[in-house]
Order: C-alpha cells, then sequence, then structure tokens
C-alpha cells in the first residue's frame, strides 16, 4: 500500500521560505519512471499544480511559480521536499504531495498559514 | 497552457438521479486525463484514469468517456456520499492543470 505524509511548519513568517516534506512508503521514490509532484489549494478554491520532480532529479515547476520554488529528491530517506521562498498571505493553502502526474496516491495535505 | 473547462460549475441533482459532468481542454490531451472526487476536508480521490478506467475500488455507477478535447464523467445513480466537488486534470504537457470544478449538490 502507498502512503504519502506530508510534514512541516503550519505558520510561515511574509517574505520567509516555507518548506515541506513529504515522506514516501510502500514504493521507492527513486523508482525508475516514476514523478513525485506537490499540489496546493487555497481555503474555498480549486486545485493548483506547483510542481513535480522525476526520479532522475529533473523538475518542473508551474510558470507562475516558478521563480520561488525548488522540490527536490532524498533518496536516502524516500522523501521529497518543496521549498517555496519569499511566502505571501497569497500562499496560505493545504499542501498535498502525491505520486505521478495522474496523481493516484496523494498525501493527507498539510495545511499552511502565512501570517506574522 | 492547456486549459481545463469544466461545466457546470454547481449541479443540483436528487439522490437516485443520473449526474453528468464535463471537462473541456483548450487542445488536444489524447487521454492524459484524471477524474477526482473531493470531499470537504479530505484530499482528492483519483476516480477515472485515461478518460475512461475507474480507479481500483470505485463503484461501477462512476463512468467516463471522451478523448483529445470533450471529457465527461457520469454518475448512473447518486448516492448521499457522491454530493462532492468534482475536478478533472490534465498531465498531456507541463504545466499541469486543473479544471475549476464542479460542485454536486443535493
Amino acid at each position: 500500500q502507498v502512503q504519502l505524509q506530508e510534514s512541516g511548519p503550519g505558520l510561515v513568517k511574509p517574505s520567509e521560505t516555507l518548506s515541506l516534506t513529504c515522506t514516501v512508503s510502500g514504493d521507492s521514490i527513486g523508482r525508475s519512471g516514476h514523478y513525485w509532484g506537490w499540489i496546493r489549494q487555497s481555503p474555498g478554491t480549486g486545485l493548483e499544480w506547483i510542481g513535480s520532480i522525476y526520479y532522475s532529479g529533473s523538475t518542473y515547476y508551474n510558470p507562475s511559480l516558478k521563480s520561488r520554488v525548488t522540490i527536490s529528491l532524498d533518496t536516502s530517506k524516500n522523501q521529497f521536499s518543496l521549498n517555496l521562498s519569499s511566502v505571501t498571505a497569497a500562499d496560505t493553502a493545504v499542501y498535498y504531495c502525491a505520486r505521478r502526474n495522474n496523481f493516484d496516491y496523494w498525501g493527507q495535505g498539510t495545511l499552511v498559514t502565512v501570517s506574522s | 497552457e492547456i486549459v481545463m473547462t469544466q461545466s457546470p460549475a454547481t449541479l443540483s441533482v436528487s439522490p437516485g438521479e443520473r449526474a453528468t459532468l464535463s471537462c473541456r481542454a483548450s487542445q488536444s490531451i489524447s487521454t492524459n486525463f484524471v477524474w477526482y472526487q473531493q470531499r470537504p476536508g479530505q484530499a482528492p480521490r483519483p476516480l477515472i484514469f485515461g478518460a475512461s478506467t475507474r480507479a481500483t475500488g470505485i463503484p461501477a455507477r462512476f463512468s467516463g468517456s471522451g478523448s483529445g478535447t470533450e471529457f465527461t464523467l457520469t454518475i448512473s445513480s447518486m448516492q448521499s456520499e457522491d454530493f462532492a466537488v468534482y475536478y478533472c486534470q490534465q498531465f498531456s504537457k507541463w504545466p499541469i492543470t486543473f479544471g475549476q470544478g464542479t460542485r454536486l449538490e443535493i
């Protein structure tokens, strides 16, 4: 059974960097052919893809966030991470991690609030 | 960027009735497409992959069709647990994009 679990601070100050980690069990993030992605959902709104990372380390980002986003893999811990810099209140959202580009497995999501 | 447009934004149906949701892509995406269901406070749950293949554990009352730019999700007989928000998503080209959602209400 594949499971993903997001972790990280629930509160981030404006202008700081939001950092989240997704821990994967039941699959290997280094498995050939797999993508791993981050999606967010602002309160009461729809879903926004943030970016994805291929098992090889290649990254793909939403153009609207590209200048502020970094996604990385840690194969030793079977984790992948999201860094979003220079956050504002508009980055307040539930952040999800998911497997593949058809997002067949999702984490439960973690609410990150940007506030001083 | 491929824009995914869902219609209607809200659909009011009664339990037992049939519900039909639509999603249109701004350019052809073949069947690189997924339907999701999202209940309040939960993560989205995949329903249909590749436009017509039900995900594991999804009841047979859910069916999908379409290819190219036009896709349809049909719920043959609405159950109480089906009242939720439904999203479509394409992964044919970067950036991955979602539709804005269709809310199914009683």
